[in-house]
């Protein structure tokens, strides 16, 4: 596996409390991101990243915030969570965007969560 | 919203068969990703695809692109049980965009 470490990998909490999860990479790549897992829906895309500091949403934002202060770490934070949040979320990183192409992505492992 | 679905949803073969897994996709795209994904476990990337390619080849894997009909093909030649796992087909548009959208898979059992 590319190095990348998603923390934690399992984890229960309560609705309406704050949750971080965190994605730490040691490929030096640019580009990260936060999709989520779910049946019936496939991989969405939560938020990314293209370099320190900047960030985008992506198609299933709401309720989400990401933040990414160095190049090795992401953080997804989920500011109330809710029911809805129960899933699997998964980080991934890349190298670039080519001109005619979107480089492969390396997924980590993913972190599963569970709102009660 | 998708853009990308596989077809079929699940697929059973036995050892040893030929798996082709199917996917459409609605707008233009530069490239076209095959992923897999064991149970537990992150994606991995298989192979890609760029839109002026028509057929690539990977070991026992062979894609298929057709930007005329908007769809691709995967197939698995002399499966074996380690192939169980499901696939997903993933789009992106290239330069400027960072993003790549996935569908929702196709899950792959090959019984020994």
């Amino acid at each position: 596996d590319a190095g990348i470490t998603q923390s934690p990998r399992h984890k229960v909490t309560e609705t309406g409390t704050p949750v971080t999860l965190r994605c730490h990479q040691t490929e030096n790549h640019r580009y990260m991101y936060w999709y989520r897992q779910d049946p019936g829906h496939g991989l969405r895309l939560i938020h990314y990243s293209y370099g320190v500091k900047d960030t985008d949403k992506g198609e299933v934002s709401d309720g989400y915030s990401v933040s990414r202060s160095k190049t090795e770490d992401f953080l997804l934070t989920l500011e109330s969570a809710t029911s809805s949040q129960t899933s699997v979320y998964f980080c991934a990183i890349s190298g670039f965007t080519g001109p005619s192409y979107n480089s492969p992505l390396h997924f980590g492992n993913g972190t599963r969560l569970t709102v009660t | 919203s998708q853009q990308g679905e596989e077809d079929p949803q699940a697929l059973s073969i036995q050892e040893g068969e030929n798996a082709t897994m199917n996917c459409s996709y609605k707008t233009s795209i530069n490239n076209l990703q095959w992923y897999r994904q064991n149970s537990g476990r992150g994606l991995v990337h298989l192979i890609l695809i760029r839109s002026n390619e028509r057929e690539k080849h990977s070991g026992r894997l062979r894609v298929t692109l057709d930007t005329s009909k908007k769809s691709s093909s995967l197939l698995i030649t002399a499966s074996r049980a380690a192939d169980t796992a499901s696939y997903f087909c993933a789009t992106g548009s290239g330069a400027g965009s960072y993003q790549l959208t996935f569908g929702k898979g196709t899950k792959l059992s090959v019984i020994p």
